[in-house]
């Protein structure tokens, strides 16, 4: 089943703005993550944010968590063409394996 | 190595074929997991191994039949498959959070 819902589903913007998406989880959590998918192949990590943890900083990614509400988002920053991708959060609830999110498909305009 | 590798990266299969999906990895990960996933969908968890053994089964069809002949290796067994199994087979291995996943195996059931 799925954890997690993102929106928006898709995002169309222009290369130098910054892109923001949004995660809402059911249920409580050990760490919420952020992948990134290209072109329907393999994913690849991004951040990790813990449940104790509030804003987390890597490069041009910003991931806030909000515990109470159950969400978290995603900056990326001065985005770039090589940013376009699919975008999922997940979630790991201690036992094996994640629970993704529907994920939000970003598009950059050069 | 920090790489998880898939073999094939295309199947073409009839309902009546017998094929095995493959992955592999070298990073002295523990758990190794199966995922599934449709088109503009997120991954979906199908099975998780744990140090060699099958630690959780997500109520996958009897068709599908996972395999783990040692800590590097997992392998995704197919028999008679439907052509609604047709998608993505995503492998993925970890050594605690995140998650390391391979480029998949894009399958259509004909």
């Amino acid at each position: 089943s799925q954890q997690g819902e993102e929106d928006p589903q898709a995002l169309s913007i222009q290369e130098g703005e910054n892109a923001t998406m949004n995660c809402s989880y059911k249920t409580s959590i050990n760490n919420l993550q952020w992948y990134r998918q290209n072109s329907g192949r393999g994913l690849v990590h991004l951040i990790l944010i813990r449940s104790n943890e509030r804003e987390k900083h890597s490069g041009r990614l910003r991931v806030t968590l909000d515990t109470s509400k159950k969400s978290s988002s995603l900056l990326i920053t001065a985005s770039r063409a090589a940013d376009t991708a699919s975008y999922f959060c997940a979630t790991d609830i201690g036992a094996d394996g994640l629970t993704f999110g529907k994920g939000t498909h970003l598009i950059i305009q050069p | 190595d920090t790489e998880v590798t898939q073999t094939p990266k295309h199947l073409v299969m009839g309902m009546t074929n017998k094929k095995s999906l493959k992955c592999e990895q070298h990073m002295g990960h523990r758990a190794m997991y199966w995922y599934k996933q449709k088109a503009k969908k997120p991954p979906e968890l199908m099975f998780v191994y744990s140090y060699e053994k099958l630690s959780i089964n997500e109520s996958v069809p009897s068709r599908f039949s996972p395999e783990c002949p040692n800590s590097s290796l997992l392998n995704l067994h197919l028999h008679a498959l439907q052509p609604e199994d047709s998608a993505l087979y995503l492998c993925a291995s970890s050594l605690n959070t995140e998650a390391f996943f391979g480029q998949g195996t894009r399958l259509t059931v004909v």
